[in-house]
């Protein structure tokens, strides 16, 4: 099993900007999560999903967009990107909630310019 | 909703010493709290976790400690080598909402 993964690694976008982040789990996961980590700072949540056609907001949702059209993929749309979007941006899954163990993906590093 | 408050931010030990990171938590409900590790440049994962149902835990080197009446728990690593250098995260869940993460603790071992 590849676990979770995701891409790019690195983008450098400029202010105004759109950019999809891909996120991808091989392990049947019904649980999702988007999360971003600012230099020297937490984990807050963006938007999770519990199912296919299932999602919710989390700490910081504006500016994103989410959709789960399957089990595995759950990709994070940034609209009209903005400077204080310049994070990383992590991406989860479990087999199902809190109690459950989250799989973290590499991370995607996002500047924005 | 919960809030998750964890201390201290950086930790500095000497190799073979013991660190200890401690959380408090919020809402009374909680009752699941991991800890996450995470290497430089790579996404957290789990090295232990604790349920309410239970006040000690230990892995090896790894020990959590959770105090329910206090909303307070603590990660304990003796011995410490090099390779633990990383930050911590805690976490509490209390089932109705996704994990609250704390703000992590950057630990460092000096070799």
């Amino acid at each position: 099993n590849a676990g979770v993964t995701q891409t790019p690694k690195f983008r450098i976008l400029k202010i105004g900007q759109s950019m999809t982040l891909q996120c991808t789990q091989d392990m049947n996961h019904n649980y999702m999560y988007w999360y971003r980590q600012d230099p020297g700072m937490g984990l807050k949540l963006i938007y999770y999903s519990v199912g296919a056609g299932i999602t919710d907001k989390g700490e910081v949702p504006n500016g994103y967009n989410v959709s789960r059209s399957t089990t595995e993929d759950f990709p994070l749309r940034l609209e009209l990107a903005a400077p204080s979007q310049t994070s990383v941006y992590f991406c989860a899954s479990s087999y199902s909630g809190g109690r459950e163990t989250q799989y973290f993906g590499p991370g995607t590093r996002l500047l924005v310019l | 909703g919960e809030n998750v408050e964890q201390h201290p931010s950086t930790l500095s030990v000497q190799e073979g010493d013991s660190a200890v990171i401690k959380c408090t938590y919020s809402d009374s409900a909680s009752n699941y709290f991991p800890w996450y590790k995470q290497e430089l440049g790579k996404g957290p994962q789990l090295i232990i976790d604790i349920r309410s149902n239970v006040g000690e835990k230990k892995d090896q080197r790894i020990a959590v400690t959770l105090n329910k009446t206090a909303k307070h728990f603590s990660l304990h690593i003796t011995e410490t080598q090099p390779e633990d250098s990383a930050v911590y995260f805690c976490a509490a869940d209390s089932g109705n909402t996704p994990l609250v993460f704390g703000k992590g603790t950057r630990l460092s071992v000096i070799a």
